[in-house]
């Protein structure tokens, strides 16, 4: 059974950038779409972006485009989550998730325990 | 975009009793080539991750309690708690997976009265 492990919480100052990992164990990173979703205090659930690891290419939500690089790499079985531009607005718990097929169009079977990010000054 | 409307915010449901979630799509989540509904249904306790309980507008995934089922087509859909037990208080959210931008629901907490 494929586990997704995530990289621990981190304290960020405004401005600046983040990069959250999350390892697979049990399976390879490559064999199923990798997305990414944030939880705010107070707030529900928010898809970021996802990735087939074996095409390549992110598809990104249009609020984080710009901002925004998912990337996997199959030497270390992970996949990562790097966002600029960090404001308060953006603390938050940080999930990786597993598609059961090919496509990020799909549910999420299996999913990272989270990250907590938090921007202050 | 397709945005996910979730009701109620909040229900507050007696054990043994029913629980009802109602959530709607901007627009119609149905591919008429394969005749399905691209709707997830996900419980999320606090301090855990989101778990998946529905795929397809009403098709268990395995080890989900069948209390729990999916119906609707097309841009309105429901999830149902029959027999609401303790450990069924959470919050519960609906995704479309119709496109990209995936998009939820706001989210319905379930409490017990």
């Amino acid at each position: 059974q494929v586990q997704l492990v995530q990289s621990g919480a981190e304290m960020k100052k405004p401005g600046s950038s983040v990069k959250v990992s999350c390892k697979a164990s049990g399976g390879s990173i490559s064999s199923n779409a990798i997305s990414w979703v944030r939880r705010a205090p107070g707030q529900g659930l928010d898809w970021m972006g996802g990735v087939v690891p074996i095409y390549g290419t992110p598809n990104y939500a249009p609020k984080f485009r710009g901002r925004l690089t998912i990337t996997t790499d199959e030497s270390t079985n992970s996949a990562f989550m790097e966002l600029s531009s960090l404001t308060s607005e953006d603390t938050a718990v940080y999930y990786c998730a597993r598609g059961r097929q090919l496509v990020v169009e799909d549910a999420c079977d299996v999913w990272g325990q989270g990250t907590l990010v938090t921007v202050s000054s | 975009d397709i945005v996910m409307t979730q009701s109620p915010d909040s229900l507050a449901v007696s054990l043994g009793e029913t629980a009802t979630i109602n959530c709607k799509s901007s627009q119609s989540v149905l591919y008429r080539s394969n005749n399905k509904n691209y709707i997830n249904w996900y419980q999320q306790k606090p301090g855990q991750p989101p778990r998946l309980l529905i795929s397809w507008a009403s098709t268990r995934e395995s080890g989900v309690p069948d209390r729990f089922s999916g119906s609707g087509s097309g841009t309105d859909f429901t999830l149902t708690i029959s027999s609401l037990q303790a450990e069924d208080v959470a919050v519960y959210y609906c995704q479309q997976y119709y496109n990209t931008p995936l998009s939820f629901g706001g989210g319905t907490k379930v409490e017990i009265k």
